[in-house]
């Protein structure tokens, strides 16, 4: 069974601090990874994308790796706002474009 | 800006009450799926579309149907609502299968007392 594990489940971090978000997946044939952000009470909303042969991408203060051999990926968040308060969800496409979603992290940031 | 649309909000309703979802995507897209997210269980696939008037099951469709007789409508039934089917319910669509992103409304609280 395809799976996909994020930590951690929450956290909580100072404004102006970063953090990173890890996701796990066992999800083979790869096709792609996506990180969704979602505000409380919003739909998700695509961050970024990362395919199997990226190993880094920015999007603003966002930064997504990929590792495709462990595969693992992170989302690193850089010179935390308060605006970043939101969960974070992973999801993998296998190639099927079957896709299989994470639990999600939430993210608290504090003034 | 591309917008999908959901009908309620937020809704409360009785067992066994007939519960309608509607949601709609300005967009073109032939993909329409819904979702319910709960706590610690992330998204799940109830049911989704490729095309008008075709619907496929996903993971947990057992209490629920859906209709599409438009592109850009595609709505979510619960015959007979229950307790358990509370629960944050997620319309999306795209244009490409499985690799494509993603396009979320806003999302429908439905609690059943």
């Amino acid at each position: 069974k395809n799976q996909v594990e994020q930590s951690p489940q929450s956290l909580i971090i100072l404004e102006g601090k970063n953090c990173t978000l890890q996701c796990n997946y066992t999800v083979s044939p790869f096709s792609n990874l996506r990180w969704y952000k979602q505000d409380t009470g919003r739909g998700p909303v695509s961050l970024t994308i990362m395919t199997f042969s990226e190993n880094t991408k920015s999007n603003r203060r966002y930064t997504a790796t990929l590792d495709a051999d462990t595969k693992q990926s992170s989302l690193h968040i850089t010179a935390s706002q308060l605006s970043d308060s939101a969960s974070y969800i992973c999801v993998v496409s296998g190639n099927d474009y079957k896709l299989s979603f994470g639990a999600g992290t939430t993210v608290t940031v504090r003034a | 800006d591309v917008k999908v649309t959901q009908s309620s909000r937020y809704l409360v309703k009785r067992t066994g009450e007939k519960v309608f979802l509607e949601c709609v995507q300005d967009m073109d897209h032939e993909n329409m799926f819904w979702y319910r997210q709960d706590p610690g269980l992330g998204l799940r696939l109830i049911y989704f579309s490729y095309d008008v008037k075709m619907k496929e099951k996903g993971d947990i469709p057992e209490g629920y149907s859906v209709s599409r007789e438009k592109k850009e409508r595609f709505s979510l039934i619960l015959e007979s609502a229950s307790t358990n089917q509370t629960s944050m319910y997620l319309c999306a669509s795209n244009g490409e299968a499985g690799a494509g992103e993603l396009f979320f409304g806003e999302g429908s609280r439905l609690t059943v007392l």
